[in-house]
């Protein structure tokens, strides 16, 4: 059973704290993701990986930063939060991105709060 | 920018009847096209996936697919007040990584 979680399901920080949003995946997965969800936007992707120490921008990579040093984990940073990034944060995991479908399975999200 | 359209609704049908939701998306050369379910304060889960023209039958929920009219669509038959959600339409991006396109999603709720 692919599980995929994240550190936190509620955070509330502060405008320009650091903030440090962990996803691990126990299923070998390649391909890692990190999405914010708002309402009538949507999921939208920040950043991906697809191996280790490997990122690549999605399409709203500003104001993030990623880390992924082991497979199993994959990191979102905020460098210096502001409350336009008060969202639900959702990170996803997939197969290696040659396979025929590639589905990603999700952690349950962290709903973040700046203040 | 690759474009994934749903209808936001919400779409309410009575308990029994079926649900029919549909999605457009804009790259011509997508193949393959996935629904996810998404129950409020929860995340996305997967209940179809489609790659082929036509239909694909699994329990109550059938994905249609038209690439020619770039349509895919989703029907939930015997609709259960347990399937009111949000349904996520998604489509790979077949250029690099495999990500997945989402629409915003269409909101169904199940009458008893």
């Amino acid at each position: 059973d692919v599980k995929v979680t994240q550190s936190s399901r509620y955070l509330v920080k502060r405008t320009g704290e650091k903030v440090f949003l962990e996803c691990v995946q126990d299923m070998d997965h390649e391909n890692m993701f990190w999405y914010r969800q708002d309402p009538g936007l949507g999921l939208r992707l920040i950043y991906f990986s697809y191996d280790v120490k490997m990122k690549e921008k999605g399409d709203i990579p500003e104001g993030y930063s990623v880390s992924r040093e082991k497979k199993e984990r994959f990191s979102l940073i905020l460098e210096s939060a502001s409350t336009n990034q008060t969202s639900m944060y959702l990170c996803a995991s997939s197969l290696w991105a040659g396979s025929e479908y590639n589905e990603q399975f999700f952690g349950p999200g962290t709903r973040l709060t700046v203040l | 920018q690759k474009e994934v359209e749903q209808n936001s609704g919400p779409l309410s049908v009575p308990e029994g009847a079926i649900a029919s939701l549909n999605c457009t998306y804009s790259d011509r050369g997508s193949q393959s096209f996935f629904w996810y379910r998404q129950y409020s304060g929860k995340s996305p889960e997967l209940i179809m996936f489609i790659y082929s023209n036509g239909d694909k039958e699994d329990g109550r929920f059938t994905a249609q697919l038209n690439k020619a009219s770039q349509y895919v669509s989703l029907l939930i038959r015997d609709s259960q007040p347990s399937d009111s959600a949000t349904y996520l339409c998604a489509v790979m991006d077949q250029t690099g990584a495999n990500n997945l396109f989402f629409g915003t999603g269409t909101r169904l709720t199940v009458i008893p």
